[in-house]
Parts: structure tokens; C-alpha cells; sequence
């Protein structure tokens, strides 16, 4: 199995930040990663597939890249809705397994 | 507007069995793989099993393998998880969610509310 690790497990930021979360896949997986939002008591919500593709309707501040083994997810300034925990996923193959989440908290 | 609701999750002893549901409804339920999705209490999310457009392909996490089935019935626009021989690290809120294509390993773009499983004596 594929395992995902994402750092770091938690981070505070102030509105307006840049922030940068990492996700590291235990072999190549090609572009098929994934990233979702989850904010407390809400069901996950998809941001980008394929690495870096945009989700319908979410918001151009949100920029995911790499390949291989490498990605990563950007925020290019953070609104006050964007506090959440984030996990990315692998698509590559069964199990597509979820990293531990990055809990994104106001400073 | 696409809806998943999940029902048939409770409080359910070491070693019984539970079936979950997932009613769905603003797609085309039988152009689109299904999955489900848990997350324990206070934890991440954890892919539990999925299954293709025709029921022709299935994947199930080490976890469940072997006490979790997933089926669908395309008539019905319904998922279903057969839980059996469960334990309590299956507590968890378990989420129905749609792929964004008929095979299994795709990304899930909709997402239910979740229905909660508890096993415990």
C-alpha cells in the first residue's frame, strides 16, 4: 500500500498569508493526487484533483503542484473561511489513502 | 443538485453485523463509482471501500477486508456497506461519496453528512 505523509500536522497563519502545505507519497504516484478541505463537523469537500487541476468553484487562490512523490498545495492568501484541516489523497491505486491531515489554524 | 444520505448507522455490540445505506439522487447514479469514506473521533479520514459504475470491480482496505462487502443497486440509486464481525476500532462516522468517474481509484467530489457507528458493549 501507498502511504501519504503530509507536514506539517499543524500551522498557524494569519489572514492574508501564503501558505504552503507538503504531501510525500511512499513511491511514485504519478500525478493522481488529490486534496481536499475539511472544516469541523462538515464532510470533506474536493480542491484539486490530478495534482493540479481546480475543482469547479473553488477559489483561484488555491494552487496545487508536483509529480512523483512530491506535492504540494498552496494558498496565495488566506481568508478567514480557509481555516480547516487538509488531506490529500493518492488516486494512483486501491488503497487510495489519505494523508493524516494538516489542521490550518488562525494566529 | 447531487444528495448522498447515508442512514443505518447506531450503537451495535463487538461482533454483531450493521448495513449501511446511501441514497442517491441529481446524478446519473450508474455512470459514477461510489465509495466509502470513514473517519474515527477526532481523527482523519480513511478510504474503507469502493466499488466500480456496474458492481464489476471492488476494493476494500486491509481493515475491513473480509468482514466489509460494498454492493450497489443501480435501480435504486443506492450504495450499501454490509458491516459484519465488528469491532470497536470501527467506530467511526462513516461518509457515502461519489468518484468523478465509473472506475474505483478516482477522486470523490460529493460527499454525504455521514451516519455514525458505534461498537461498543
Amino acid at each position: 500500500d501507498i502511504q501519504m505523509t503530509q507536514s506539517p500536522s499543524s500551522l498557524s497563519a494569519s489572514v492574508g498569508d501564503r501558505v504552503t502545505i507538503t504531501c510525500r507519497a511512499s513511491q511514485s504516484i504519478s500525478s493522481y493526487l488529490n486534496w481536499y478541505q475539511q472544516k469541523p463537523g462538515k464532510a470533506p469537500k474536493l480542491l484539486i484533483y490530478a495534482a493540479s487541476s481546480l475543482q469547479s468553484g473553488v477559489p483561484s487562490r488555491f494552487s496545487g503542484s508536483g509529480s512523483g512523490t512530491d506535492f504540494t498545495l498552496t494558498i496565495s492568501s488566506l481568508q478567514p473561511e480557509d481555516f480547516a484541516t487538509y488531506y490529500c489523497q493518492q488516486s494512483y491505486s486501491t488503497p487510495p489513502s489519505f494523508g493524516q491531515g494538516t489542521k490550518l489554524e488562525i494566529k | 443538485e447531487v444528495q448522498l444520505v447515508e442512514s443505518g448507522g447506531g450503537l451495535v455490540q463487538p461482533g454483531r453485523s450493521l448495513r449501511l445505506s446511501c441514497a442517491a439522487s441529481g446524478f446519473t447514479f450508474d455512470d459514477y463509482a461510489m465509495h466509502w469514506v470513514r473517519q474515527a473521533p477526532g481523527k482523519g479520514l480513511e478510504w474503507v471501500s469502493g466499488i466500480s459504475w456496474n458492481s464489476g470491480s471492488t476494493g476494500y482496505a486491509d481493515s475491513v477486508k473480509g468482514r466489509f462487502t460494498i454492493s450497489r443497486d443501480n435501480a435504486k440509486n443506492s450504495l450499501y456497506l454490509q458491516m459484519n464481525s465488528l469491532r470497536a476500532e470501527d467506530t467511526a462516522l462513516y461518509y457515502c461519496a461519489k468518484g468523478t468517474e465509473d472506475i474505483v481509484v478516482v477522486p470523490t467530489d460529493y460527499w454525504g453528512q455521514g451516519t455514525l457507528v458505534t461498537v461498543s458493549s
